[in-house]
């Protein structure tokens, strides 16, 4: 089990907006990144920090936190979008690194 | 820019070591500025961290696989290694290599090697 809990699943409709959440106890003393992976694919860095893209990531692509929760958030999904997510962050010690279980997400 | 590269086996029997190693372009392994980094993924499951290595030869592990784990720098090489004893068709995944940076209270991995799949099979 992960000390960082995603949803399995979540679908959005073509360019409207999803909030994908990441909740977890560390997170109210760590920052979490998040990774996209598609499949057969290694991940890739989408968001990190409070709220930063690394280079070549869509700005639609954003991120925020509230105590025990961190969210991803795609405005104006695209078909290429749908992926795995997976949050990383601190365990609640804040001693040992953990992954979310990741959300699958689909753009109907 | 800066690529990882992971090599190794991709066969291992069982009770044997699963030996992998990760070859860095583009940065320094000695800049001192990120930590090297282990990740596994079970087939059709998700991520699992492994443990990280810094240029000194400083590491830290998964607790779950400290006993059976180690990793090393070689800086003239630009590589780091892993290596898991006593393995198990349970260690059979996808091995990922990571740069990770740590800016307390941020911290991320990037790039990501390609990854390479290890079986454990007899």
């Amino acid at each position: 089990s992960s000390e960082l809990t995603q949803d399995p699943a979540v679908s959005v409709a073509l360019g409207q907006t999803v909030r994908i959440t990441c909740q977890g106890d560390g997170l109210r003393s760590y920052y979490a990144s998040w990774y996209q992976q598609k499949p057969g694919q290694a991940p890739v860095l989408v968001i990190y920090g409070k709220n930063n893209r690394p280079s070549g990531i869509p700005d639609r692509f954003s991120g925020s936190n509230s105590g025990n929760t961190a969210s991803l958030i795609i405005t104006g999904a695209q078909a290429e979008d749908g992926a795995d997510y997976y949050c990383h962050s601190r365990d609640s010690s804040g001693s040992h690194w953990v992954f979310g279980g990741g959300t699958k997400l689909t753009v109907l | 820019q800066v690529q990882l590269q992971e090599s190794g086996p991709g066969l291992v029997k069982p009770s044997q070591t699963l030996s992998l190693t990760c070859t860095v372009s583009g940065d320094s392994i000695s800049s001192g500025t990120y930590y090297w980094t282990w990740i596994r993924q079970h087939p059709g499951k998700g991520l699992e961290w492994i443990g990280y290595i810094f240029y000194t030869g400083s590491t830290y592990y998964n607790p779950s696989l400290k006993s059976r784990l180690t990793i090393s720098v070689d800086t003239s090489k630009n590589q780091f290694s892993l290596k898991l004893s006593s393995v198990t068709a349970a260690d059979t995944a996808v091995y990922y290599c990571a740069r990770m940076r740590m800016i307390t209270p941020s911290e991320w991995f990037d790039p990501w090697g390609q990854g390479t799949l290890v079986t454990v099979s007899s």
